[in-house]
């Protein structure tokens, strides 16, 4: 069945640097790959979706690639900021009995450092 | 809009009781999800409806219970509370169904089965 991979540990990086997060899938390339922001007590927050006929989808500093080759999505936020301090976790829509579903990676928690 | 709205945001029940877990939207979207969140592993889906009057399990049904009579409300019944239902419990909507129509999540519930 269809996994996602992404990296458990906490990624610190200093303030204006670029974080780079990574999620691989471990089957079929799906159609669609969403990248959602988690803040603590809080809920999933949509931040940006890449087709698979896309190779990258950028959003003011957020970028995201799609490599189906290498099945692996990036997300790039640049210029980082302490307020992007959150989990991040990506989803891909699978098939699932006769219909599709989400699945969602545990997320990478990133620090940015003043 | 206030999006997807959760009732309560704690509780804690005891082994053998019963609860209510409610959700509203109010994006008039059609699909509605249920979804619980442990440490360290992903969003698992429990139940999800396509419209009103239409309901049906996701991964992890067991032990739960949904309606949908109407558009914005989509309530998850507890019957008798387990220590392993012991979770973070996230109710979301989106447009579609296909993987190109981003969830919205509401800010989740923290149940407590003691």
């Amino acid at each position: 069945s269809q996994k996602i991979e992404q990296n458990s540990e906490a990624l610190n990086i200093q303030e204006g640097k670029t974080a780079t997060l990574t999620c691989n899938y471990t089957n079929y390339s799906p159609a669609y790959l969403q990248w959602y922001r988690q803040d603590p007590g809080r809920g999933p927050v949509f931040l940006l979706l890449i087709r698979e006929n896309e190779k990258e989808k950028r959003k003011e500093r957020l970028k995201v690639t799609f490599d189906t080759t290498l099945k692996q999505s990036l997300f790039h936020i640049t210029a980082s900021q302490p307020a992007d301090s959150a989990t991040y976790l990506c989803a891909l829509d699978t098939p699932w009995e006769g219909t599709y579903k989400y699945i969602f990676g545990t997320g990478t928690r990133l620090k940015v450092l003043a | 809009n206030a999006g997807v709205t959760q009732t309560p945001k704690f509780r804690i029940l005891k082994i053998g009781q019963s609860m209510t877990l409610q959700c509203t939207q109010d994006m008039n979207h059609n699909y509605m999800y249920w979804y619980r969140q442990d440490p360290g592993m992903g969003l698992k889906l429990i139940y999800y409806s396509v419209g009103a009057g239409i309901t049906d399990k996701g991964e992890v049904p067991n032990g739960y219970n949904v309606s949908r009579s109407t558009t914005e409300d989509f309530p998850l019944r507890l019957e008798l509370a387990a220590p392993s239902q012991t979770s973070v419990y996230f109710c979301a909507s989106s447009l579609d169904r296909a993987g190109d129509s981003p969830l919205h999540f509401g800010n989740g519930t923290r149940l407590t089965v003691t």
